[in-house]
């Protein structure tokens, strides 16, 4: 059974970071792309930022590039976000998403990201 | 950045009956089109891929239709389970991008 499992999310300040985490398991990890999606309380969705499956490319978000950044461990099976300088409008929760070159055909149960002073 | 523009934002329909969605892109996104369902709380879940293709398990009262720049998701006969918020999502160019929904609720 895929499973994707987010962690790291949390209340940080202004300014701060984090970390998420996303765990996989049920399937050939280093085969797929992998996407980082956020949802703001009460809004849609947004995609956030996308990997290759050996990390050889990655793509952001005009709104986080240079703030953010995404990397992935074939070997321990994880993504990861590295989340700098965040601001208020980063306030959200965090989904890790398997890419099937049609869509996101698996989501993990998603990370709360909230930045308030 | 290609703008998905999803109508109507929210959609009142009786149980039983069929429903409609629409998405529009604002520029051609091929058929590289997906359809999302979310329930408040949880994980959006696949519907429809390539605007037409149903997802494993999903069942066939869902359809998607479309190119291009015009698509839509049919719901012939809705069932409770369906009152949900749906999601357009094209694939076709960077960054990917999602419309803002349409909120399906029960009439």
């Amino acid at each position: 059974e895929v499973q994707l499992v987010e962690s790291g999310g949390g209340l940080v300040q202004p300014g701060g970071s984090l970390r998420l985490s996303c765990a996989a398991s049920g399937f050939t990890f280093s085969s797929y792309w992998m996407h980082w999606v956020r949802q703001a309380p009460g809004k849609g969705l947004v995609w956030v930022s996308y990997i290759k499956s050996d990390g050889g490319d990655t793509k952001y978000a005009d709104s986080v590039k240079g703030r953010y950044t995404i990397s992935r461990d074939n070997a321990k099976n994880m993504l990861y976000l590295q989340m700098n300088s965040l601001r208020a409008d980063d306030t959200a929760v965090y989904y890790c998403a398997r890419d099937v070159y049609m869509g996101f055909d698996h989501w993990g149960q998603g990370t709360p990201v909230t930045v308030s002073s | 950045e290609i703008v998905m523009t999803q109508s109507p934002a929210t959609l009142s329909v009786s149980p039983g009956e069929r429903a409609t969605l629409s998405c529009r892109a604002s520029q051609s996104v091929a058929t590289s089109l997906a359809w999302y369902q979310q329930n408040p709380g949880q994980a959006p879940r696949v519907l429809i891929y390539g605007a037409s293709a149903r997802a494993t398990g999903i069942p066939a009262r869902f359809s998607g239709s479309g190119s291009g720049t015009e698509f839509t998701l049919t719901i012939s006969s809705l069932q409770s389970e369906d009152f949900a918020t749906y999601y357009c999502h094209q694939y076709n160019n960077w960054p990917y991008t999602f419309g803002q929904g349409t909120k399906l609720e029960i009439k």
